[in-house]
């Protein structure tokens, strides 16, 4: 079992939609999680480090824990085609992270 | 700031066949890691390089090796290509260790015949 799950998608919105992506997690001693979007052909980039209380917000961006379900969200208000992308979420801290297979997301205009 | 650079960007080869992926990275990080990406699979750790002077196996080392040549500069190579390790390779960096965050390069494409 990985360390994180996701669901594949692909994720299809229309431009403007509020989008949420999840992952679950298995061991209850994380404490930190990343998320990195991965645009096609390209390398994935850090997108948000969150701990894990409460929210944390970057602009259109929102990452939420929900330590009790062992539940990640991502938000994305506003959504716009160039937030078309595969999303990833991670354990952080000192682990060497297993990665999620990601969720892609097509927001069409 | 060129932040971590692979090389090459394509590569094609037949089976039996050896080749070194090339990476560098000139954000003075400690750690540097090698990961492959296949449909279906997500990121899967290869070997990894916690600081100069050391390597450790990853998720999937078998039919790799590692060089951390310098701070800079950590490479992985295919000492007998097989079509199973067909894939996108991506070398990653970090400053304080893989859990708080990483910074990738653009990947690497590898076709063995």
């Amino acid at each position: 079992q990985k360390e994180v799950e996701q669901d594949p998608g692909p994720l299809s919105v229309p431009e403007g939609a509020i989008v949420s992506l999840n992952c679950t997690y298995s061991n209850s001693a994380f404490q930190y999680f990343m998320w990195y979007r991965q645009y096609s052909r390209k390398g994935p980039e850090l997108l948000m480090y969150t701990y894990s209380s409460g929210n944390k917000e970057d602009g259109r961006f929102t990452a939420q824990v929900d330590k009790s379900s062992k539940y990640i969200s991502l938000f994305i208000r506003d959504s716009q085609p160039s937030d078309s992308a595969t999303y990833l979420c991670a354990p952080g801290g000192s682990y060497i992270p297993t990665f999620g297979r990601g969720t892609s997301l097509i927001v069409h205009p | 700031n060129a932040g971590v650079t692979q090389t090459p960007k394509f590569q094609v080869l037949k089976t039996g066949q050896s080749m070194t992926l090339q990476c560098a990275q000139d954000m003075n990080h400690n750690s540097m890691y090698w990961y492959r990406q296949d449909p279906g699979m997500g990121l899967r750790l290869i070997y990894y390089s916690a600081s100069e002077g050391t390597t450790d196996k990853g998720e999937v080392p078998n039919g790799y090796n590692v060089s951390r040549l310098n701070k800079r500069e950590f490479s992985l190579r295919l000492e007998s290509a097989a079509p199973s390790q067909t894939s996108v390779y991506f070398c990653a960096s970090s400053l304080q260790g893989a859990g708080y965050g990483y910074t990738f390069g653009s990947g690497t494409r590898l076709t063995v015949v």
